[in-house]
């Protein structure tokens, strides 16, 4: 089993819906959580940090359930701009990150 | 401005060389790591350095090298190229505490074929 886990999609979602992704981690250690979005053929990028009392940026929402191991992210009024892969990551308490596969959003106008 | 920085960022090469991939960064970051990417595994861990000479295997170091001779730099090296190596390679730099912060910073990418 993957230390992390996510449905790798496509989700294919109209202009304008919310969306939510789920994520999974094995390790009940796990001391800090991420979410990273990369564009077609790009680097990836920090898109924000989640923390346990869940937190907000914009449209973007993150949460996290330790009891059920899982983190997610949830996209309110979804914009064209926000097609990418958005990627999991949790750091198991030591100077390295490990991703998930990544899960891939397309927006339709 | 402070950047990260990979070459080539396309390379083909032949099963058996030798090929290296470069990674320079200007952050002055104590960390750097090297990450392949492949559809379906997503970013998997290859290599990583916590400072001068100082590295460390990652998940998927088989057939892989670096070496860390000074701050800025964390070259991977194929020891002898095979197809399976074919992928994307991102290389990738923090500050020291990235697990509090999440902050890594990556390259543009490596894009590897070996036939």
């Amino acid at each position: 089993r993957k230390e992390v886990e996510q449905d790798p999609g496509p989700f294919n979602v109209p202009e304008g819906a919310t969306v939510a992704f789920n994520c999974t981690y094995s390790n009940s250690a796990s001391q800090s959580f991420f979410w990273y979005r990369q564009d077609c053929r790009k680097e990836p990028k920090l898109l924000m940090s989640v923390y346990s009392s869940g937190n907000e940026d914009g449209r973007f929402t993150a949460q996290l359930n330790r009891a059920s191991q899982y983190i997610s992210l949830l996209i309110r009024d979804s914009k064209l701009s926000d097609s990418a892969t958005y990627l999991c990551v949790v750091n198991f308490g030591n100077e390295k990150l490990t991703f998930g596969t990544g899960t891939r959003l397309t927006i339709i106008p | 401005d402070a950047e990260i920085t990979q070459s080539p960022r396309h390379k083909i090469t032949e099963t058996g060389r030798q090929v290296t991939l470069a990674c320079h960064q200007t952050w002055n970051h104590n960390n750097m790591f090297w990450y392949r990417q492949d559809l379906g595994h997503g970013l998997r861990l290859i290599h990583y350095s916590y400072g001068v000479q100082d590295t460390n295997k990652g998940e998927v170091s088989d057939g892989y090298s670096v070496s860390r001779s000074n701050t800025e730099d964390l070259p991977l090296t194929l020891e002898s190229a095979a197809s399976s190596q074919t992928s994307v390679y991102f290389c990738a730099s923090s500050d020291t505490g990235v697990g509090n912060t999440g902050e890594l910073f990556f390259g543009e990418g490596s894009r590897l074929t070996v036939l």
